[in-house]
C-alpha cells in the first residue's frame, strides 16, 4: 500500500496568516492526490484533485501543487472557518490511502 | 442538490452483524462507483471498500476483508455495506462516498460524502 505521511500533523495560526501543510508519498503517484477538510462531528469536505484543480465551490485562497512525492496545500489568508483538519488523499493505486491529518488550530 | 444519508450504525456486541445503508438522490446513482471510508474516534480516515456502477466489481481492505460484504441496489438507489463478525477495532463513523470524475483532467475523487453514522462494537 502507498503510504502518506502528512506535515506538520499540527499547526497553530492566526486569522490572515498563510499556511502550508505537505503530503510526501512513499512511491510516485503522479498527480492523483487529492485534500479534504474535516470539521469536528461533519463528514469531509472536497477542496482539490488532481494535485492542483480547485473543487467546485472552493474559495481561491486555498491551492495545491506537486506531483510524483510530495505535495504542499496551501490557504493564503486564514479564516476564521478553515481551522479545521486537513487530509491527503491517493488515487493513484488500490487502496486509496489518507494521510493522518494535519489539525489547524486557531493561535 | 447530491445527497447522501447514512443509516443503520449503532451498538453490536463483538461477533455480531449489523447492514449500514447509504440512500443516495439528487444524481444518477447508477453511473457511479461507491466507497465506505470509516474512522475510529478521533483517529484518520480509512478506505474500506468500493463497488463498481453495477455491483460486478469490488474491493475490499485487508482488515475486513472476508468479513465486510458491499452492495448495492441501483433501483433503489441504495448502498449497503454487510458488516459481519465484528471486532472491537471496528468502533468507527462509517462514510459512504461517491467517487467523482472529472473529464477535463481526467482525474478521480471522492466529490460527495454522507454524514456518516457510527458503529460501536462492544459487550
Amino acid at each position: 500500500d502507498i503510504q502518506l505521511t502528512q506535515s506538520p500533523s499540527f499547526l497553530s495560526a492566526s486569522v490572515g496568516d498563510r499556511v502550508t501543510i505537505t503530503c510526501r508519498a512513499s512511491q510516485g503517484i503522479s498527480s492523483y492526490l487529492a485534500w479534504y477538510q474535516q470539521k469536528p462531528g461533519k463528514a469531509p469536505k472536497l477542496l482539490i484533485f488532481a494535485a492542483s484543480t480547485l473543487q467546485s465551490g472552493v474559495p481561491s485562497r486555498f491551492s495545491g501543487s506537486g506531483s510524483g512525492t510530495e505535495f504542499t496545500l496551501t490557504v493564503y489568508s486564514l479564516q476564521p472557518e478553515d481551522f479545521a483538519t486537513y487530509f491527503c488523499q491517493q488515487l493513484n493505486s488500490y487502496p486509496p490511502t489518507f494521510g493522518q491529518g494535519t489539525r489547524l488550530e486557531i493561535k | 442538490e447530491v445527497q447522501l444519508v447514512g443509516s443503520g450504525g449503532g451498538l453490536v456486541q463483538p461477533g455480531g452483524s449489523l447492514r449500514l445503508s447509504c440512500a443516495a438522490s439528487g444524481f444518477t446513482f447508477s453511473s457511479y462507483w461507491m466507497h465506505w471510508v470509516r474512522q475510529a474516534p478521533g483517529k484518520g480516515l480509512v478506505w474500506v471498500s468500493h463497488i463498481n456502477t453495477d455491483g460486478s466489481t469490488t474491493s475490499y481492505a485487508d482488515s475486513v476483508k472476508g468479513r465486510f460484504t458491499i452492495s448495492r441496489d441501483n433501483a433503489k438507489n441504495t448502498l449497503y455495506l454487510q458488516m459481519n463478525s465484528l471486532r472491537a477495532e471496528d468502533t468507527a463513523v462509517y462514510y459512504c462516498a461517491r467517487r467523482g470524475y472529472d473529464i477535463l483532467t481526467g482525474y478521480y475523487h471522492f466529490d460527495y460524502w454522507g454524514q456518516g453514522t457510527l458503529v460501536t462494537v462492544s459487550s
